[in-house]
């Protein structure tokens, strides 16, 4: 079965930290890959995707995220946060195959910023 | 704001009752999906519209269904409920239906059974 591994439960740093948020997928296919944040109290939003191409991809908000093939991992990273980025990372993929569109998702990553 | 829309925000109810939750798709998009968001069980995809019809389904329980109407709006109807489905509950949209169209969510409704 499909799956999504995101190693941080909690992520706690002081702003103009860099951050790093791994995540692992368990799909012998191709996948699309994305990066979704909710800030408390708000919506789920997209932060970046990764369909083909070039595997390093920018997102809103200065975060980039790298795919990596043969280590089946998609990290989320940041190289200086802000206090607003305090919210919940939540890594996710659609299997390619099957022409649908659900997303698995990740457990999640809470970050707290501090200033 | 995302123009993905979701009534009520919240919802209290009791064991055994029936609810209908209601989700309005941004303008233009033909797919919805429902996700469930539980302690437990993390963010779980449920099911997939695309216009009108059903796409997909993953972990929804038999005692829940969902349907899109002509408008594309579509209802997530819970019956049976049950203290463990206490969750949030997320619709989404997307212009299409495929794995490269961005889905974008809805605020939610928090179910409460007691």
């Amino acid at each position: 079965a499909q799956s999504v591994s995101q190693h941080n439960h909690h992520v706690i740093l002081s702003e103009a930290a860099s951050l790093e948020l791994g995540c692992n997928y368990s799909y012998g296919g191709t996948v699309n890959l994305f990066w979704y944040v909710q800030y408390p109290g708000q919506h789920l939003q997209l932060l970046l995707k990764y369909f083909s191409g070039d595997p390093l991809v920018k997102g809103i908000k200065g975060f980039e995220a790298e795919f990596i093939k043969s280590k089946f991992s998609f990290n989320l990273r940041k190289p200086s946060v802000q206090w607003s980025d305090t919210a919940e990372y939540f890594c996710a993929v659609t299997p390619v195959a099957g022409g649908y569109n659900k997303l698995i998702f990740g457990a999640g990553t809470r970050l707290a910023v501090h200033p | 704001d995302s123009g993905v829309t979701q009534t009520p925000k919240h919802l209290i109810t009791a064991t055994g009752q029936r609810v209908t939750l209601r989700c309005s798709p941004r303008s233009g998009d033909l797919s919805v999906y429902w996700y469930q968001q539980s302690l437990d069980q993390g963010l779980q995809f449920l099911i997939q519209y695309y216009n009108g019809e059903e796409r997909a389904k993953g972990n929804i329980l038999e005692r829940f269904s969902a349907q899109q109407f002509p408008d594309l709006h579509s209802e997530l109807n819970l019956s049976s409920l049950e203290l463990g489905d206490s969750a949030l509950y997320f619709c989404a949209s997307s212009e299409g239906g495929r794995g490269t169209d961005t889905q974008y969510f809805g605020p939610g409704t928090r179910l409460t059974v007691l």
